[in-house]
């Protein structure tokens, strides 16, 4: 079974924090995404990744980076955490090829008071 | 921009109906179509994959078609139990992109 997990379920942060998110896959997937989920409007593509280094941005990048390092690994940097950052962070992975479902990890609610 | 769309955005039904929900898409340059069905407190996971007009796919109760000319899919629950309430997420690729495009998926409730 194709594992996708993420650091946290439950993260509570201050405002102008650092704030790390991270995700692993165990399946050599090519592609990784980090998306947001927000009542009324559905799941938001923040940042996604096609290979070790390679990063894209998504619909909503702004206040947000990412790093990625090695093939397993993605990860979600608040570089200062805000108010309307508070959210569910969902981490996704996929093969390279279109046809291939993306596999998503349990999500991690981020609380920035 | 790609502009997927679910509808009814929510639905309740008695358990032993059948039910069904649309999702709409631009025809223009699709893909690729992935349902999935989201449970309170677990991840996503994909329901069906569909590339082709005129695909139909089906695991247990749970069905859906594609017509791709018109932009169209319907997810269909034959006999709906509790354990299906969920949420439930179309996502579109069009070519030349990496990302699926969600739309804001339909809340299914199913009352014993």
């Amino acid at each position: 079974d194709v594992k996708v997990t993420q650091s946290s379920r439950y993260l509570v942060k201050r405002t102008g924090e650092k704030v790390f998110l991270e995700c692993v896959q165990d399946m050599d997937h090519e592609n990784m995404f980090w998306y947001r989920q927000d009542p009324g409007l559905g799941l938001r593509l923040i940042y996604f990744s096609y290979d070790v280094k390679m990063k894209e941005k998504g619909d909503i990048p702004e206040g947000y980076s990412v790093s990625r390092e090695k093939k397993e690994r993605f990860s979600l940097i608040l570089e200062s955490a805000s108010t309307n950052q508070t959210s569910m962070y969902l981490c996704a992975s996929r093969s390279g090829r279109l046809h291939y479902e993306q596999y998503f990890g349990p999500g991690t609610r981020l609380t920035v008071t | 921009i790609l502009n997927v769309e679910q509808s009814p955005q929510s639905l309740h039904v008695q358990e032993g109906d059948s039910t069904n929900f649309t999702c709409s898409f631009p025809s223009s340059n699709f893909y690729a179509l992935h349902w999935y069905r989201w449970e309170t407190a677990k991840s996503p996971e994909a329901l069906f994959v569909m590339t082709l007009n005129g695909d139909e796919k089906k695991k247990g109760r749970i069905s859906a078609t594609l017509n791709t000319k018109e932009g169209y899919s319907y997810l269909y629950i034959k006999g709906s139990q509790p354990e299906d309430s969920a949420t439930y997420l179309c996502a579109v690729f069009q070519g030349g992109s990496e990302k699926l495009v969600f739309g804001k998926g339909t809340k299914l409730t199913v009352n014993p």
